[in-house]
């Protein structure tokens, strides 16, 4: 089945600590992208990507970085300079950059201990 | 002001009944439109775009007023299975054309 997933399901960050959140799309799409959801909130974008080895900052960039060395993969770091981590991160592909349609995986809760 | 504003509700109606969601959006230049569903620690899915002339699908109508730049929907005979959070995007009018998020209307249907 084609699809898009995301590793893990639930991730815990100690203060100070980088992590790493897994995506990848099987849907041979070239554009992919990061969004975050806080509680009651809309998703903002964090990162996307048209090609790879090209990525762009989206809204909320400060504390996370990214890279875009196979199609199929998209991985997002959030790193220690980013001070307010947990929320919902939701990975998405389209056909193309600015394609309307946008299939997401089934997201990372990141919470912070 | 927000990009794509809609009320958080919760929205509490019975089983049967029929509720509407409105979303007003502030760029003009926007092309596109449509609402998502979302469920409870999920990913959110497409329910539905949303075209000038109104569009159906099943119990769904979508309405979109690009004069007063509002977009609606309406859920006719509500089931509990369609209790969610529904979010109103838009895409475009924008650089990068991207999408552009609501905070989402909760609706819970009770039995």
């Amino acid at each position: 089945d084609g699809g898009i997933t995301q590793s893990p399901k639930y991730l815990f960050r100690k203060e100070g600590q980088n992590v790493t959140l897994s995506c990848e799309q099987n849907l041979n799409h070239d554009a992919m992208y990061w969004y975050r959801q806080d509680p009651g909130q809309g998703l903002r974008l964090i990162y996307y990507s048209q090609i790879v080895n090209d990525f762009q900052k989206g809204d909320i960039a400060e504390g996370y970085s990214v890279s875009r060395e196979k199609k199929e993969s998209f991985p997002l770091t959030v790193t220690s300079a980013q001070k307010n981590p947990t929320a919902f991160y939701l990975c998405a592909s389209s056909i193309w950059t600015g394609g309307e349609t946008q299939y997401f995986g089934p997201g990372t809760r990141l919470l912070v201990l | 002001r927000k990009e794509v504003e809609q009320d958080p509700g919760p929205f509490n109606v019975p089983e049967g009944a029929t509720v509407a969601f409105n979303c007003t959006y502030s760029n003009s230049a926007s092309q596109s439109f449509f609402w998502y569903r979302q469920d409870c620690r999920k990913e959110p899915k497409l329910l539905m775009s949303v075209y000038s002339s109104g569009n159906e699908d099943g119990r769904f109508t979508a309405q979109l007023n690009r004069a007063s730049q509002y977009i609606s929907l309406l859920i006719r005979d509500s089931k509990l299975s369609d209790s969610a959070t529904y979010l109103c995007v838009v895409w475009g009018g924008n650089a990068g054309n991207m999408l552009t998020f609501g905070g989402g209307t909760r609706l819970m249907v009770k039995p």
